[in-house]
C-alpha cells in the first residue's frame, strides 16, 4: 500500500503525559500537513512542511505542540503535558510538488486524554 | 480568511434517487474547491476538485459537483444514490496563492449522507 500511514491508530493517555505520533507520507510527496479533527467538525489545519522545512503553523498549535520532519520524509507530532481538550483525531496528509492542492490523507491517530 | 458552510448536518435520500449535498464558501479571489468523503474508521478520501475550467466537475464513484461563482457554491451531486454512498462528506476550500506557500484546506463541518434502501 503506497498511501499515507499513521502510527499509532489509537492512543489513550493520562492528562499531563507526553505523546508522539508518526506520519509516513506517500513516498514522492514533498509536502506534508497535520490537521486535527474533533467530533462533529471538519479537520482544522495545524502545520505544514515542504520537505524538511516547517513553513506554516496555525495559531491552534500551542507551545505544547511540536512537529518535525527531519529528513523530509516521515513526520512526528508531539504533544507535551496533554490536556483533555487535546482529545481528537490527528490527521496527516501529503501532496506532491506538481499537484500541491491535491492532498491525500492518512487514517488518523485518535487521541483520548483521560 | 476563508470559510466553508455546509448548511445540512444530515441528508437522507432513497436509493436510486438523485442526491445533492450543499456547500457554500467564502474566500478572497478565485478558490480551489474540493469534496472529500469519510467512512467510519477510515481516513478522508478525495472525491473531486475544481481548479479552473468547466464549472461541472466529475469525480470518483459517479459524483460530480457544480461550481457557481455568483452564488459562491460548490454542491455535490449524484444522479442515482447507492446505499454504499452513505458516509460523511466534507467540502473544503483553498485559496489561490503563490507556489511554495501552504495550501492548507479549510473544511466545512460535514454532512452525513444516509441512503435508504
Amino acid at each position: 500500500d503506497t498511501g499515507v500511514s499513521q502510527d499509532p491508530r489509537h492512543k489513550i493517555t493520562k492528562r499531563g503525559q507526553n505523546v508522539t505520533f508518526r506520519c509516513d507520507p506517500i513516498s514522492e510527496h514533498n509536502r506534508l500537513y497535520w490537521y486535527r479533527q474533533t467530533l462533529g467538525q471538519g479537520p482544522e489545519f495545524l502545520t505544514y512542511f515542504q520537505n524538511e522545512a516547517q513553513l506554516e503553523k496555525s495559531r491552534l498549535l500551542s507551545d505544547r505542540f511540536s512537529a518535525e520532519r527531519p529528513k523530509g520524509s516521515f513526520s512526528t507530532l508531539e504533544i507535551q503535558r496533554t490536556e483533555q481538550g487535546d482529545s481528537a483525531m490527528y490527521l496527516c496528509a501529503s501532496s506532491s510538488q506538481g499537484k500541491p492542492y491535491e492532498q491525500y490523507f492518512g487514517p488518523g491517530t485518535r487521541l483520548t486524554v483521560t | 480568511a476563508q470559510s466553508v458552510a455546509q448548511p445540512e448536518d444530515q441528508v437522507n435520500v432513497a436509493e436510486g434517487n438523485p442526491l445533492t449535498v450543499k456547500c457554500t464558501y467564502s474566500v478572497s479571489g478565485n478558490p480551489y474547491l474540493f469534496w472529500y468523503v469519510q467512512y467510519p474508521n477510515r481516513g478522508l478520501q478525495f472525491l473531486l476538485k475544481y481548479i479552473t475550467g468547466d464549472n461541472l466537475v466529475k469525480g470518483s464513484y459517479g459524483f460530480e459537483a457544480e461550481f457557481n461563482k455568483s452564488q459562491t457554491s460548490f454542491h455535490l451531486k449524484k444522479p442515482s444514490a447507492l446505499v454504499s454512498d452513505s458516509a460523511l462528506y466534507f467540502c473544503a476550500v483553498s485559496p489561490r496563492i503563490s507556489s511554495g506557500s501552504a495550501r492548507q484546506l479549510t473544511f466545512g463541518s460535514g454532512t452525513q449522507l444516509t441512503v435508504l434502501p
